[in-house]
């Protein structure tokens, strides 16, 4: 099993701009939580879904969104690109809702100029 | 509130040495706490969670309610224990189950 994985691996994007991060979980993972850690910081949650639905949403704009696929993959989209945004942003999944463990990508680092 | 606070950023010490990470918390509920470990070039990973009372690689924590904490201990280091290392809490914050607070991390380096 690959574990979960994450594109791009990197990415640079400028002020404004749109960007679309993907995560596919492990196979028969049904949940996928969304994280983004700052440098110097510890993760913080963003979104988590679980059967395509969202069920939890952490504290940040709503330039952030997030969707689940009938396959369980997921793409967090952020719009109008802050220098703030960048981060290396995680993607995490787990057998289904609840106190399930979590097993995370490798993530994509986001870099706004 | 919930919060996880890990007071020291880095820890230094030799190999052979004890080890203890400090974790505190805070959270209203019965917690479930975590303690998630970062290798260098590597993807984060769990090491070991309170209900399970597993000793991971030699590490163990002991859960007090009573003063809030959720210690990482080792008896004896290793070079190869040297790696970031976070205190995670599984609470319901954003209406979700589940989704973990973390602190912000403790470097460990063990030195030869």
């Amino acid at each position: 099993d690959a574990g979960v994985t994450q594109s791009p691996t990197h990415l640079i994007k400028t002020r404004g701009q749109h960007v679309t991060l993907r995560c596919s979980p492990i196979s028969g993972h049904k949940s996928v939580s969304w994280y983004q850690q700052v440098l110097g910081q510890g993760p913080q949650f963003i979104f988590q879904y679980y059967e395509k639905e969202e069920r939890g949403r952490g504290n940040f704009p709503d330039r952030f969104s997030a969707r689940q696929f009938p396959n369980y993959s997921s793409e967090l989209n952020v719009n109008a690109l802050l220098l703030g945004d960048s981060a290396l942003y995680l993607c995490a999944s787990s057998l289904g809702y609840g106190r399930y463990e979590q097993y995370f990508g490798p993530g994509t680092r986001l870099t706004v100029t | 509130a919930q919060r996880v606070t890990q007071p020291e950023k880095l820890l230094s010490v030799f190999k052979g040495a004890p080890v203890e990470l400090k974790c505190n918390y805070s959270y209203s509920g019965s917690p479930e706490l975590f303690w998630y470990v970062q290798y260098s070039r590597q993807r984060l990973q769990l090491l070991l969670r309170h209900i399970s009372r597993e000793s991971i690689k030699g590490f163990t924590a002991d859960l007090n309610k009573g003063e809030t904490s959720f210690h990482l201990k080792k008896p004896f280091a290793q070079e190869e224990d040297s790696a970031m290392y976070y205190c995670a809490l599984s609470g319901d914050y954003g209406g979700s189950q589940g989704n973990l607070i973390f602190g912000k991390g403790t470097k460990l380096s063990v030195k030869p």
